[in-house]
């Protein structure tokens, strides 16, 4: 079975500022893939991003980076330019690659900005 | 955008009552997915869901839980005699294909409370 772990379970930066979110997950299997949601307030989960395991390049969103780590099992979430409308829960989640299983989620990160 | 939609947004039931919670889906996916996420805790995969049948199902999903496509656009869980630790929020996903990393689309989930 997978496990998703997020150690940090509220952080806080000032507006503008670069923050980044730790992930580590552990899995046995090659095939996957990783996700990063946000859930803002009105609680609807919104996709961030996602890794494919077999890429090694990193995925860029806009201001959204991740640093995937393979061999280590880390999947950090980098924001630039943090923006009010950033705070949020933020969600790293594990999919194997095949089948309809579900989605493997870590604890959550409360982020705030800070004016 | 389209988006998966949830109803009702809070539900409360006595504790041995039988409750159904809906979602409709976005229109052109195929996979169907419930999770919960008890307070404080993370999000927990339940079942999925496609060509009218379970995919997958967590050890969560027992007997007491059931789901069905009655129609061509809603999607239900219901939950039979109903205890008090049930009470979580429900969200209903859903995605185009299962496989190759396609991400999965979140309702705003549903909050049960279980007096």
């Amino acid at each position: 079975a997978q496990t998703v772990t997020q150690s940090q379970p509220e952080m806080s930066v000032q507006e503008a500022e670069t923050v980044t979110l730790s992930c580590t997950y552990d899995t046995s299997e090659n095939n996957y893939y990783l996700f990063w949601y946000k859930q803002p307030p009105s609680r609807q989960m919104i996709l961030v991003i996602r890794q494919e395991a077999y890429k090694q390049q990193n995925a860029t969103e806009n201001r959204f980076s991740v640093n995937f780590q393979k061999a280590a099992k880390s999947f950090s979430l980098k924001i630039s330019d943090s923006q009010l409308g950033d705070t949020a829960m933020y969600f790293c989640a594990f999919k194997s690659g095949g089948g309809a299983d579900g989605l493997t989620f870590g604890k959550g990160t409360h982020l705030i900005i800070q004016p | 955008e389209p988006e998966v939609t949830q109803t009702p947004s809070h539900q409360v039931t006595q504790m041995g009552q039988e409750v159904i919670l809906r979602c409709v889906p976005i229109s052109n996916h195929l996979y169907f997915y419930w999770y919960r996420q008890i307070l404080g805790q993370k999000v927990e995969f339940l079942v999925s869901f496609y060509n009218n049948e379970i995919s997958e199902k967590s050890e969560i999903f027992d007997d007491q839980f059931s789901v069905e496509r009655p129609d061509g656009s809603n999607f239900t869980l219901k939950i039979r005699s109903t205890k008090l630790e049930d009470s979580a929020m429900y969200f209903c996903a859903s995605s185009e294909i299962a496989t190759g990393g396609q991400p999965q689309h979140f309702g705003d989930g549903t909050r049960l409370s279980i007096l």
